[in-house]
């Protein structure tokens, strides 16, 4: 079975409105963490949030905010205020404390902000 | 804040010769390098593990005698695509875990830039 799952190959927004890229998991392990990658043409992975299994609240990290839905084992990410340069690959990914280092990715969703 | 730099970004080569990527850990200590390949329009793969000073570990599938890494200090890990063809071409990241993050486990983990590997 799938890790992750993202669901949207592809999405458009338009500039300085907010979208929600969807991400839903699977593990059996209580303890995890939940990321999002941001990948811009150029092909370095940048970091944008973390969530982990027991955090209470949703985290937030400026334009970025994680909406994470524990019994619905999803993680979506929501930028507000889109900008141009916002368009790029954004990957979910997971790491379970149980099988240590590996990260467990999704097959991305292209995002691309219109003007 | 943690920097991976990864050269080459870019390389052509011809069928049949090796091709070394190498990543730097330019302000940590790497203890732990991650090596990804990525398909076009496709999601990131784990290739293998390297700890400073020992033996790779790779996943299932990938050859460790075609993708030779070597970690022989805490600021240098090297993937070496031996004997490459067409089908090796593809994207190369690499991911270092910070020594010394306090949450390293969460956010000790920081990317190269990527090399494009074309064989021809």
């Amino acid at each position: 079975a799938q890790k992750i799952t993202q669901t949207q190959p592809g999405m458009f927004v338009q500039e300085k409105e907010a979208v929600t890229l969807d991400c839903t998991y699977d593990t059996s392990d209580p303890s995890y963490g939940l990321f999002w990658y941001k990948q811009p043409s150029s092909g370095e992975m940048i970091f944008l949030i973390y969530q982990g299994s027991y955090d209470q609240q949703n985290a937030t990290e400026g334009r970025y905010s994680l909406n994470f839905q524990k019994a619905r084992k999803s993680a979506n990410l929501v930028i507000s205020a889109s900008q141009l340069g916002d368009s790029a690959m954004y990957f979910c990914a997971m790491r379970e404390v149980n099988t240590g280092n590996q990260f467990y990715f999704g097959t991305g969703t292209s995002l691309t902000v219109i003007p | 804040g943690a920097v991976v730099s990864q050269h080459p970004s870019r390389v052509i080569c011809k069928s049949g010769t090796s091709v070394k990527i190498e990543c730097r850990s330019l302000d940590f200590q790497a203890t732990t390098m991650f090596w990804y390949r990525q398909f076009p329009k496709q999601s990131l793969m784990l290739m293998a593990t390297s700890n400073e000073g020992s033996k790779a570990t790779y996943e299932q599938g990938v050859e460790k005698d075609k993708f030779l890494i070597n970690h022989a200090s805490l600021t240098l890990s090297t993937l070496t695509v031996t004997s490459a063809h067409p089908e090796d071409s593809s994207f190369y990241i690499c991911s270092a875990r910070s020594h010394d993050s306090a949450q390293s486990w969460a956010y000790g983990y920081t990317f190269g830039s990527g090399t494009r590997l074309t064989v021809v």
